[in-house]
C-alpha cells in the first residue's frame, strides 16, 4: 500500500529565504508525482507535475525535483514571500483500476514579513 | 476554457440525512474523481468515474456513491450521513491520457450534526 509522508509538518520562515520541503513515498511504482497548494478552507491549486521519467520541473520560484529510486520528491522554493504562506501537498499519482492520487498530510508554511 | 467548479459551498445536515454534492468537470476533460479532506489531514480518494461508469474506489463505504453524466459533470451521494462525514469534499478533473494532471475545484464544506 502506497504511503506518502511530508516533512517538516509546518516551517515559518523569514520574508526572502530559501526553503526546502520533502515529500517520501513508499512505492516507487508511481506514474508521476504533483504538487499543489491549498489556502484555509480552499481547494487544491496545482504548482508542479512531474512525470515518473523526468528528474525535476520548473516554475518562476519553484523547483521539483523526483527521484523514484529512493522514493523522494522536493519542492524548492526561492526568495519566498508572504503570499507564499499556504499548506503544500504532494500526491503520488497511480495507475491501475481507478487513476487516483495518494496524498502527503501536507506543509503548512508560513512566510513573516 | 472554465475551470472546474463545485456546489454548494456550505452545507450543514443531521446525522442520518442524504447530501447530493455537485461537480462540473474542466472542459475537455472525461474523468472525474471524489476525495475527502478532514481537517488538518491530506485528501483521501473515494471515486473515479470515467464516461459515466465507476473506474476507481478507495477505502469507502457504499453509502457513498456517485454519478456521471453524459457532459461529464458529476455528484456525489452520501447516505446516513455521520459526525465523521464532517470534510471538505474535492473534486478533481482530468483527461485520461498523457499526463493524466488533475485539476481540482474549490470544494464543498460539509458540517454534519
Amino acid at each position: 500500500k502506497q504511503e506518502v509522508t511530508q516533512i517538516p509538518a509546518a516551517l515559518s520562515v523569514p520574508e526572502g529565504e530559501n526553503l526546502v520541503l520533502n515529500c517520501s513515498f513508499t512505492d516507487s511504482a508511481i506514474y508521476n508525482l504533483q504538487w499543489f497548494r491549498q489556502d484555509p478552507g480552499k481547494g487544491l491549486t496545482s504548482l508542479l507535475l512531474i512525470q515518473s521519467s523526468q528528474r525535476e520541473q520548473t516554475s518562476g520560484r519553484l523547483n521539483a525535483s523526483l527521484d523514484k529510486s529512493s522514493g523522494r520528491s522536493t519542492l524548492y522554493i526561492a526568495a519566498s514571500q508572504p503570499g507564499d504562506s499556504a499548506t503544500y501537498l504532494c500526491a503520488v499519482h497511480l495507475l491501475g483500476y481507478g487513476q487516483n492520487f495518494v496524498f502527503g498530510p501536507g506543509t503548512r508554511l508560513s512566510v513573516l514579513p | 476554457e472554465t475551470g472546474v467548479t463545485q456546489s454548494p459551498t456550505h452545507l450543514i445536515k443531521t446525522r442520518g440525512q442524504q447530501v447530493t454534492l455537485r461537480c462540473s468537470s474542466q472542459s475537455g476533460h472525461n474523468t472525474v474523481s471524489w476525495y475527502q479532506q478532514a481537517l488538518g489531514q491530506g485528501p483521501q480518494f473515494i471515486f473515479q468515474y470515467y464516461r459515466e461508469e465507476e473506474n476507481g474506489r478507495g477505502n469507502f463505504p457504499p453509502r457513498f456513491s456517485g454519478l456521471q453524466f453524459p457532459n461529464y459533470s458529476s455528484e456525489l451521494n452520501v447516505n446516513a450521513l455521520e459526525l465523521d462525514d464532517s470534510a471538505l469534499y474535492l473534486c478533481a478533473s482530468s483527461f485520461l491520457a498523457g499526463s493524466y494532471e488533475q485539476y481540482f475545484g474549490p470544494g464543498t464544506r460539509l458540517t454534519v450534526t
